[in-house]
C-alpha cells in the first residue's frame, strides 16, 4: 500500500497570508504512461461533503478560486492558498489514486490566526 | 445540475447488512466511475470502493475483505454498495463521488453499527 502523510496536522494563518500544506507519499505516484501525478486535493468544511480542489497534483478544478494551487511531483506535493480568506477555514486532504487502495492523508485543519 | 444522493443508511446490529444507493441526476452515470468513501465520526476520509463506467472493473479497500460489494445499474442511473458482516468500526458516513477524480460528491448517508 502507498501511505500518504500530510503536514502539519493543523495550521493557523492570518487573513490575507499564505497557507502551505504538504503531502508526502511512501512511493512515487507519477505515472510513466502519461507523465501525470495521481494525486488530488480536497477541501471539507464542517457539516459538508468534501470538494475537489486540485487533480493530477496541479490542475485546478473548474470554479475553484485561483488562490488555490497545487505543486510537486513523485512523492512530495504542496497545496498553497495564496491570500487566505475566511471561507477557506476547513480540513484539507490529499489522496493518491495511483494504486489500490487509494489512500488519503490524515487531513490538515486550517484555521484563522 | 449534477447531483448525487446517497440513501440506505441506518442503524444495524453487528453482523447485519445494508445496501446503500447512490442516485445520480443531471448527468449520465454510465459515462463515469463511481467511488465510495467513508468517514467515521470526527475522523478522516477513507476510500472504500470504486467501479468503472460499465461495471467491469471493481476495486476495494483492504479492510473490506470480501464483506462489501459495489455494483451499478446504469439503466437506473444508480450505483450501490452492499455492506455485509458489518462491524462497529464500519460506523461512518458513506459518500459516493463521481468520476475517477472525485468530481462531485453526495452529502452522504450515515451507517451506525451497534447492538
Amino acid at each position: 500500500d502507498i501511505w500518504v502523510t500530510q503536514s502539519p496536522d493543523s495550521l493557523a494563518v492570518s487573513l490575507g497570508e499564505r497557507a502551505t500544506i504538504n503531502c508526502k507519499s511512501s512511493q512515487s505516484v507519477l505515472s510513466s504512461a502519461n507523465n501525470k501525478n495521481f494525486l488530488g486535493w480536497y477541501q471539507q468544511k464542517p457539516g459538508q461533503p468534501p470538494k475537489l480542489l486540485i487533480y493530477w497534483a496541479s490542475t485546478r478544478e473548474s470554479g475553484v478560486p485561483d488562490r488555490f494551487s497545487g505543486s510537486g511531483s513523485g512523492t512530495d506535493f504542496t497545496l498553497t492558498i495564496r491570500s487566505l480568506q475566511a471561507e477557506d477555514v476547513a480540513v484539507y486532504y490529499c489522496q493518491q489514486y495511483y494504486s489500490v487502495p487509494y489512500t488519503f492523508g490524515q487531513g490538515t485543519k486550517l484555521e484563522i490566526k | 445540475e449534477v447531483q448525487l444522493v446517497e440513501s440506505g443508511g441506518g442503524l444495524v446490529q453487528p453482523g447485519g447488512s445494508l445496501r446503500l444507493s447512490c442516485a445520480a441526476s443531471g448527468f449520465i452515470i454510465s459515462d463515469y466511475w463511481i467511488q465510495w468513501v467513508r468517514q467515521a465520526p470526527g475522523k478522516g476520509l477513507v476510500w472504500v470502493s470504486g467501479i468503472n463506467a460499465d461495471g467491469s472493473d471493481t476495486r476495494y479497500g483492504d479492510f473490506v475483505k470480501g464483506r462489501f460489494t459495489i455494483s451499478r445499474d446504469n439503466s437506473k442511473n444508480t450505483a450501490y454498495l452492499q455492506l455485509n458482516s458489518l462491524r462497529a468500526d464500519d460506523t461512518a458516513v458513506y459518500y459516493c463521488a463521481r468520476d475517477f477524480l472525485y468530481r462531485g460528491w453526495g452529502r452522504g448517508t450515515l451507517v451506525t453499527v451497534s447492538s
